[in-house]
């Protein structure tokens, strides 16, 4: 196992639903990161925090909430989503941000109807 | 601007063969280059890596060859199996703040018996 769980697996919701996704290291990481990897698609970067603070934002809809309250834990809040949201979405966490190795988890398979 | 590019979108080669996959980017700041390897159903996780003083790193059946000049660098794998099935990302980096960070577009690999 790689050190990053993520919760839940698979997750449907409508676009009218507010919901969260989680994400836990357990490497004593500093470095946390949301990816979006769609079909057909690169893994595309949405969020990164280092230090607990946000450090990256890639231009990414509102609807998409990101929170991490301690170095270990990072969040993704959703609310009215789009069937276009429908991806899988992935936490990575990293010593350091920068040219360090990146520890991904299994990803959220996310389904708006 | 596509910071990084990769080829062969897919690639199928019989067992035993040695597939090559390669990364193309435009940023001399990069000074890490690693593959990640994915699964179906699963997060990426890194594979190999290298850094710019060396020009190859052998790790097992995979290798890096680094072309400092070309701006390349590409992944071999030696007497390639079934297992090795997967979607291969490039993912070079740069110190912190120096460049965004960027996933090649993924190389869906198919080892047939």
């Amino acid at each position: 196992e790689t050190g990053v769980t993520q919760t839940p697996r698979h997750l449907v919701m409508g676009m009218t639903n507010k919901k969260s996704l989680k994400c836990e290291q357990h490497l004593g990481h500093n470095a946390m990161y949301w990816y979006k990897q769609s079909a057909k698609k690169p893994l595309e970067l949405m969020f990164v925090y280092s230090l607990e603070e946000r450090v990256e934002n890639n231009s990414v809809p509102s609807r998409f909430s990101p929170e991490c309250p301690n170095s270990s834990h990072l969040f993704l809040h959703l609310h009215t989503l789009q069937p276009e949201d429908s991806a899988l979405y992935l936490c990575a966490s990293s010593q350091d941000f920068g040219n360090e190795p990146q520890y991904f988890g299994p990803g959220t398979r996310l389904l708006v109807l | 601007q596509q910071q990084v590019k990769q080829s062969p979108q897919s690639l199928i080669v019989q067992k035993g063969g040695i597939p090559i996959i390669n990364c193309a980017y435009e940023n001399t700041a990069f000074d890490y280059f690693p593959w990640y390897q994915q699964f179906p159903g699963k997060g990426p996780a890194l594979l190999i890596a290298i850094r710019p003083d060396v020009s190859e790193k052998k790790e097992g059946r995979f290798t890096i060859s680094f072309n400092k000049s070309a701006k390349q660098f590409s992944l071999h794998i030696m007497d390639s199996q079934p297992g090795d099935s997967a979607t291969y990302f490039c993912a070079p980096r740069g110190d912190f703040g120096n460049e965004k960070l960027t996933f090649g577009t993924g190389t869906r690999l198919t080892i047939i018996p």
